[in-house]
């Protein structure tokens, strides 16, 4: 079965400076990647996602680059706010049939004001 | 526009005791989701539900867990004589239908802690 693998668990950056989170997965069928923030006692929030047609996403601070051949992607989050403080949560799947998301294991990101 | 509905919010069981669940999902989805998130960890799936069927319940442990989504009211999961590796967030997201354009949409889940 598929499997993530996320990097790295926990990042710190300062406030305003980039931030990259990298996946990689295992299941060459997989071709639907979302991304999920999650904040403490909430539930994981879509924050963008990408298909495997398309090798990059942009949304606003936000984007996601896919590399089929290698398997991986990746969040990049540009001019970090302390708001964007979380944990990041990669996840793939097929698109056909039932969404079953396979969950890479998290990264904590804090922004340092 | 209601999100997906989890209750209760926290749930406090002892050993060999019953927990249901509860998620009723977003106006106009009928697919639900369940699943399982162990501390500082990902997400697991455990089973997906559409009104009255059981669709894939390959991620469910194959004794005590039962899921249920029936034609009126919410999508139940059950857990029978609970033990403390139980003890997790259970998270339960909808989909208006499977397949492309449908991303799913989570609740804030049931932390559920067995003594």
């Amino acid at each position: 079965g598929e499997n993530v693998e996320q990097h790295p668990s926990t990042l710190s950056v300062q406030e305003g400076d980039s931030a990259v989170i990298k996946c990689t997965y295992s299941d060459s069928a997989s071709n639907y990647f979302p991304w999920y923030k999650q904040e403490l006692g909430k539930g994981p929030q879509l924050i963008i996602d990408i298909r495997s047609n398309v090798g990059e996403k942009k949304d606003q601070r936000i984007a996601v680059t896919l590399n089929k051949t290698a398997k991986h992607f990746s969040l990049h989050i540009t001019e970090t706010q302390p708001e964007d403080s979380a944990v990041y949560f990669c996840a793939a799947s097929k698109i056909q049939g039932a969404q079953k998301l396979v969950f890479g294991q998290g990264t904590r990101l804090t922004i340092n004001p | 526009n209601a999100g997906v509905m989890q209750n209760p919010r926290h749930l406090v069981r002892r050993r060999g005791q019953e927990a249901r669940l509860r998620c009723s999902p977003m106006k106009g989805h009928s697919h639900v989701y369940w699943y399982r998130q162990l501390p500082e960890e990902g997400l697991k799936f455990m089973v997906y539900l559409q009104k009255e069927n059981i669709i894939d319940e390959s991620g469910m442990p194959k004794e005590r867990f039962s899921a249920e989504f029936p034609k009126e009211g919410p999508s139940i999961l059950r857990i029978q004589q609970v033990v403390r590796g139980d003890s997790a967030a259970y998270f339960c997201a909808s989909s208006p239908q499977a397949g492309d354009n449908s991303p799913l949409h989570f609740g804030n889940g049931t932390r559920l802690t067995v003594t």
